[in-house]
């Protein structure tokens, strides 16, 4: 597609139960990252994903939260037994490459809201 | 660890006028990028400029240009000619430009109101 893509673009769900969030990068970028991004408060670098490179997982808070990329394309977040405080906007983004500035491209977010 | 701040939560300008967007880092390194992202009320988070360390001269795209001062480790933005379209949150970020530090480390934001 054009550009980042992720779905859904708004989840509700309830407390306990796992929930799993889609990103769609733009086609050839082999950078791919997860941010979080709490109300009224900046992006929490959550995971970043670099062709088949071993993830940088550092960002992620708790063995709740895993992440994948299949095929070094589409990445998919999980979230097993959601919490009030995951609610939050998940942003991802993607690059043609790491660590020489090109631009990072970012969707429009999920946002996951834990009733 | 790099850290990014914004110390300005809020600001205001009339539409037209010039504003300028603060933002400090802190980091050891001597190569790295900076960039100035928007985020409208649609969520989407675009990128308005950046700025490369090793380039003494400042970036500018249009009415948006940056007061890059790399001993003082400051990133300003600079916003000419507002429009009532610049209303967002501005994030600035910093990017490591060595390998296996390629996340964007980012501020916590500064709301932009545009008066008409």
């Amino acid at each position: 597609g054009a550009g980042v893509s992720q779905s859904p673009s708004n989840k509700v769900t309830e407390k306990g139960k796992d929930v799993e969030l889609r990103c769609d990068p733009i086609s050839g970028h082999t950078a791919l990252y997860w941010y979080r991004q709490s109300l009224g408060q900046g992006l929490e670098f959550l995971i970043y994903f670099q062709g088949n490179s071993a993830p940088d997982k550092s960002g992620l808070p708790s063995d709740r939260f895993s992440a994948e990329r299949t095929g070094g394309s589409v990445s998919t977040l999980t979230i097993q037994r959601t919490q009030q405080e995951d609610s939050a906007v998940y942003l991802c983004a993607s690059s043609a490459t790491g660590g020489d500035g090109n631009t990072i491209y970012f969707g429009e977010g999920s946002w996951l809201t834990v009733v | 660890a790099q850290t990014v701040t914004q110390s300005q939560p809020e600001m205001s300008v009339q539409e037209a006028e010039t504003v300028t967007l603060s933002c400090t880092y802190d980091t050891s390194e001597s190569d790295y990028y900076l960039f100035w992202y928007k985020q409208p009320p649609s969520r989407q988070m675009i990128l308005v400029i950046r700025q490369e360390a090793y380039k003494q001269q400042n970036a500018t795209e249009n009415r948006f240009s940056v007061n890059f001062q790399k001993a003082a480790k400051s990133f300003s933005l600079k916003i000419s000619d507002s429009q009532l379209g610049d209303a967002a949150m501005y994030f600035c970020a910093y990017r490591s430009a060595w390998g296996g530090s390629e996340k964007l480390v980012f501020g916590k934001g500064t709301k932009l109101t545009v008066n008409p």
